[in-house]
């Protein structure tokens, strides 16, 4: 079955640096999602990467796939407060009768220091 | 537009009872799937509906089970509680069968004694 590594697990960042979250599958990724989340809370959407050195940003994040589709990459640009929080990839690793069965990685933790 | 929305958000229930909990997805979205969140078990996949069918589910005993109405609002029950049931369950939902952006509700949290 597909597993999703990510590393770190934990970052603390001073604010105003950048920073990198990794995520990397056993297998060929089909759709690569990344998640914010909040303790406690639901998840929100960041962005989706399907092709092959896709790179998507949004505000000062941006994620980018590798070419072999198998690494993802969340790059924080100048850290915010407001960037604190759990982030999570999660992979469709196929679609099974139209259906997306997601599986996640185990999270990463970011808190930025003032 | 408003976004997923997930009721009760919060639920304590003793062992031994069920439970239903309640998804509507965004307006127009006919894919509808439930996670189990934990700290030790981190995200799960538990089933995914569209059109009323169950299209995928994950290892879960049976006790876990869910439905999809004609109007893609989805409901799922857990029966016979247990300690471990306790979690964070979170529905997604996406426009159709293809890949494609997925967005959370805010969960249902289930605290089990």
């Amino acid at each position: 079955s597909q597993e999703l590594e990510q590393s770190p697990q934990s970052l603390i960042v001073q604010e105003g640096k950048n920073l990198t979250i990794n995520c990397t599958s056993s297998k060929t990724l089909y759709g690569l999602y990344w998640y914010k989340q909040k303790y406690g809370e639901g998840l929100i959407f960041l962005m989706m990467l399907q092709k092959g050195g896709e790179e998507k940003s949004h505000e000062k994040i941006t994620a980018k796939l590798d070419e072999k589709k198998q690494q993802s990459s969340l790059h924080i640009t100048a850290s915010q407060p407001s960037h604190a929080g759990i982030y999570l990839c999660g992979a469709a690793p196929a679609l099974i009768q139209g259906a997306q069965k997601l599986v996640f990685g185990q999270g990463t933790r970011l808190t930025i220091n003032p | 537009k408003a976004g997923v929305t997930q009721t009760p958000r919060y639920l304590i229930k003793t062992r031994g009872q069920q439970v239903t909990l309640s998804c509507s997805p965004i307006s127009g979205h006919r894919s509808v799937s439930w996670y189990q969140q934990t700290p030790g078990q981190g995200l799960q996949f538990l089933f995914e509906y569209f059109s009323e069918t169950q299209r995928n589910k994950g290892n879960f005993p049976g006790r876990f089970s869910g439905r999809q109405f004609s109007n893609s609002r989805s409901e799922m029950n857990v029966s016979t509680l247990e300690l471990g049931d306790s979690a964070l369950y979170l529905c997604a939902s996406r426009p159709g069968t293809s890949v494609a952006e997925a967005f959370f509700g805010q969960g249902t949290r289930l605290t089990v004694v």
